[in-house]
C-alpha cells in the first residue's frame, strides 16, 4: 500500500533553534518527493521538489534531503523564526500517467520566543 | 498577479442540499484539482482535470462532481450534502515543467453540513 508517514506529529522549539522533520514512504513507483508548508487557515505552499536523482535541495533556511534507497526524506529548518510555525507536509508523487500524489498527515511545528 | 481563488471561504448548509464550491485560477494552467483535508488524514484527492471538458475521479469522489467548461474554473458540486462531507476543501492548479509539476493551492473553503 502506498503510504507516507511523517514524524514527529508535532514539535515545539525555541526561536533561533534548528530542527529536522522526518518522512518515510512506501510509494512505488516513485517519481518525486515534495515538501509543503501550510500556515493555519491557508492552502499548502511548495517548499521543495526532488526527483530520485537529487539527494538535497535548499530553499532559504529550508533544506530537504532524500535517500531513495531507504525511502526516507528529511526537512531541516535552520535558525527557526516565529513565522516558521506551521504544518509541514511531505508528499510523494507516483510515476505513472496522470497525477497521483500521496500526502503525509503533516508535522505541526510551533516556534516560541 | 496571477492567482487561484476559492469561494465562498466559509459555508454552512443542511443535509441533502446541493452545494457548489467555486475555484478560479488566472495562471492559465491546464491541470486543476480538488482535495479535502480532515483531521487525522492527509489531503485526499476528490476530482481532477487536465483540460477543458476533461474530468477524472480521485480517491474520494463519491458524492462529488466537477465540470470543466473553460481553463480558469473547476467548480465542485456536492449533489446531496452529507455530514461526512464537513471538511476543508482545497483547489489547486499546476503546469508540468520538465519531469515535475508544482501544484499551487487556493486558500480553502470550510464547509459545515448540519
Amino acid at each position: 500500500k502506498n503510504q507516507v508517514e511523517q514524524s514527529p506529529q508535532s514539535l515545539i522549539i525555541l526561536e533561533g533553534k534548528n530542527c529536522t522533520l522526518q518522512c518515510n514512504y512506501t510509494v512505488s513507483p516513485f517519481s518525486n518527493l515534495r515538501w509543503y508548508k501550510q500556515d493555519t487557515g491557508r492552502g499548502p505552499v511548495s517548499l521543495t521538489i526532488m526527483t530520485f536523482s537529487e539527494n538535497t535541495k535548499s530553499n532559504g533556511r529550508y533544506t530537504a534531503t532524500l535517500d531513495a534507497d531507504t525511502k526516507q526524506s528529511s526537512l531541516h529548518i535552520t535558525a527557526s523564526q516565529l513565522s516558521d510555525s506551521a504544518s509541514y507536509i511531505c508528499v510523494v508523487s507516483l510515476q505513472q500517467a496522470g497525477t497521483a500524489l500521496i500526502f503525509g498527515k503533516g508535522t505541526t511545528l510551533s516556534v516560541s520566543s | 498577479d496571477a492567482e487561484i481563488t476559492q469561494s465562498p471561504r466559509h459555508k454552512i448548509t443542511e443535509t441533502g442540499r446541493q452545494v457548489t464550491l467555486a475555484c478560479h485560477q488566472t495562471w492559465n494552467h491546464n491541470n486543476m484539482f480538488w482535495y479535502r483535508q480532515d483531521l487525522g488524514h492527509g489531503l485526499r484527492l476528490i476530482h481532477y482535470s487536465y483540460g477543458v471538458h476533461d474530468t477524472n475521479k480521485g480517491e474520494v469522489s463519491d458524492g462529488y462532481s466537477v465540470s470543466r467548461s473553460n481553463t480558469e474554473d473547476l467548480p465542485l458540486t456536492l449533489e446531496s450534502a452529507a455530514s461526512s462531507q464537513t471538511s476543508v476543501y482545497f483547489c489547486a492548479s499546476s503546469v508540468r515543467i520538465g519531469a515535475t509539476d508544482t501544484q499551487y493551492f487556493g486558500p480553502g473553503t470550510r464547509l459545515t453540513v448540519l
